[in-house]
C-alpha cells in the first residue's frame, strides 16, 4: 500500500547548524512532496514543496532535494535558530488526490 | 486568506458516547479531509471527501464515520466512543491536489 517513511524521529541541532530530515515513499505515481512544520500547539503549515518535475527547490534558509529514481525527498535547513524548534511532517501525494504523510520529527535547536 | 475552523479546541466524552467534530472552511475549496494524529504515528486519514454528499475511506475509518451536507462543512461523527479514540483530531481542506489548510484541531479525551 501507500507509504512514507521518515527519518529520524527526533533530531537535536545547535543553532546555526544544519539539520536534514529524510523521507522515502512507496507509490512510483507520487507527483507532489509538501512539508509541514508544526510547532507546540499549533496546526500543521506548509512550508515547501515540491513537484515530480524538478530535483531541488530552496526558499531562504530551507531547502528539499527529491530523488524520484529512488523514491526519496529530504528536508535540509541550514542555519538553524531557535524558532526552528518543531515537528517537520513530510507527505507524498497519494492516490484520488489524498496526502500520505510520514510519521514525524522533532527538531530542536538548542541555543 | 484560508480560515479552517473546528468546533472544540478540547473535548472530554464518556465511553459509548456519540461524538460530533465539525469543521468548516471558508475558502470554497471542494476537497476536505479529516485526519488523527498521534505521537509516532503521523498524520492518519480517516475520511475524506470531493463534494458535497461524498466521502472516501482513508486508512483507519473503523469506528468513524462523516457527513457533509454543505460544501464548507466537514463532520466526523464517532457513533461509540472508546478509550482508543483518545486523540487529537485534525481537520483540513484543499482547492486541488496540492497544498492543504489544516484547522487547530480537537483534543478528544474519552474516558
Amino acid at each position: 500500500g501507500e507509504n512514507v517513511e521518515q527519518h529520524p524521529s527526533t533530531l537535536s541541532v545547535q543553532e546555526g547548524d544544519s539539520a536534514v530530515i529524510k523521507c522515502t515513499y512507496s507509490d512510483s505515481a507520487s507527483n507532489y512532496f509538501p512539508w509541514y512544520k508544526q510547532e507546540l500547539g499549533k496546526r500543521p503549515q506548509l512550508i515547501i514543496d515540491i513537484r515530480s518535475n524538478v530535483g531541488e527547490k530552496k526558499d531562504q534558509r530551507i531547502a528539499v532535494t527529491l530523488n524520484k529514481t529512488a523514491k526519496h525527498f529530504s528536508l535540509h535547513i541550514t542555519e538553524t535558530q531557535p524558532e526552528d524548534s518543531a515537528v517537520y511532517f513530510c507527505a507524498a501525494s497519494g492516490s484520488g488526490g489524498k496526502l500520505i504523510f510520514g510519521q514525524g520529527t522533532e527538531l530542536s535547536v538548542k541555543p | 486568506d484560508v480560515k479552517v475552523t473546528q468546533s472544540s479546541r478540547y473535548l472530554v466524552k464518556r465511553t459509548g458516547e456519540k461524538v460530533f467534530l465539525e469543521c468548516v472552511q471558508d475558502m470554497d475549496h471542494e476537497n476536505m479531509f479529516w485526519y488523527r494524529q498521534d505521537p509516532g504515528l503521523g498524520l492518519r486519514l480517516i475520511y475524506f471527501s470531493y463534494d458535497v454528499k461524498m466521502k472516501e475511506k482513508g486508512d483507519i475509518p473503523e469506528g468513524y464515520s462523516v457527513s457533509r451536507e454543505k460544501k464548507e462543512r466537514f463532520s466526523l461523527i464517532l457513533e461509540s466512543a472508546s478509550t482508543n479514540q483518545t486523540s487529537m483530531y485534525l481537520c483540513a481542506s484543499s482547492r486541488d491536489a496540492y497544498e492543504q489548510y489544516f484547522g487547530p484541531g480537537t483534543r478528544l479525551t474519552v474516558t
